[in-house]
């Protein structure tokens, strides 16, 4: 099984930072990874499929990127609402396992 | 507008089956651009894949449930539908139902608002 490692665990952020989060994947994925984001007590939300193309309706201050089995989620300029916690995925192969996440929080 | 709305009890014995079901509005269960799934987390934790089902029946689980699991679609309903076996406590948790777009990339893009299952006597 491919396992996925999310690093931080958590951050504190203040709105207008720029916040990067990691995902590493236990082997080659090519570019088979998903972003989400989950807010409590709702269902998660795809931002990034495919490690860097932006889901239909998600707002531009967010990003995906890869090298190798390193994936990153970048938010250009922190807003209110995107304190959440924010999941990784790998959909290259069974099972398609998501990272722990990682909670950001406001500083 | 496409939703998904799980449905089923909410609290179930153990060693019984938990049942649930996947209700699809706003677009058609059986177009072939979409896989639909299984997704629970159980509380504070992490998200964790159950298994997948095309509108055809090929269903795809995840080897760690695949013994208790059964993924069944009934196009007609347009839902689809989830079957785990022998709950003990650690099958507490939020399922979610979602939509699997399936183009090369396989990414989960809809999902249902949840249906938190607790196990317990």
């Amino acid at each position: 099984d491919i396992q996925m490692t999310q690093s931080p665990s958590s951050l504190s952020a203040s709105v207008g930072d720029r916040v990067t989060i990691t995902c590493r994947a236990s082997q080659s994925i090519s570019s088979y990874l998903n972003w989400y984001q989950q807010k409590p007590g709702k269902a998660p939300k795809l931002l990034i499929y495919a490690a860097s193309s932006l889901q239909s309706g998600v707002p531009s201050r967010f990003s995906g990127s890869e090298s190798g089995t390193d994936f990153t989620l970048t938010i250009s300029s922190l807003q209110p609402e995107d304190f959440a916690t924010y999941y990784c995925q790998q959909s290259y192969s069974s099972p398609y396992s998501f990272g722990q996440g990682t909670k950001l929080e406001i500083k | 507008q496409l939703q998904l709305q799980e449905s089923g009890p909410g609290l179930v014995k153990p060693s019984e089956t938990l049942s649930l079901t996947c209700t699809v509005s706003g677009g058609s269960i059986s177009s072939s651009t979409y896989y639909w799934g299984w997704i629970r987390q159980p509380p504070g934790k992490g998200l964790d894949w159950i298994g997948s089902i095309y509108y055809s029946g090929s269903t795809y689980y995840n080897p760690s449930l695949k013994s208790r699991v059964t993924m069944s679609v009934d196009t007609s309903k347009n839902h689809f539908s989830l079957k785990l076996s022998s709950v003990t406590a650690a099958d507490t948790a939020m399922y979610y139902c979602a939509r699997i777009f399936w183009s090369g990339y396989y990414q989960f893009d809809y999902w249902g608002q949840g249906t938190l299952v607790t196990v317990s006597s």
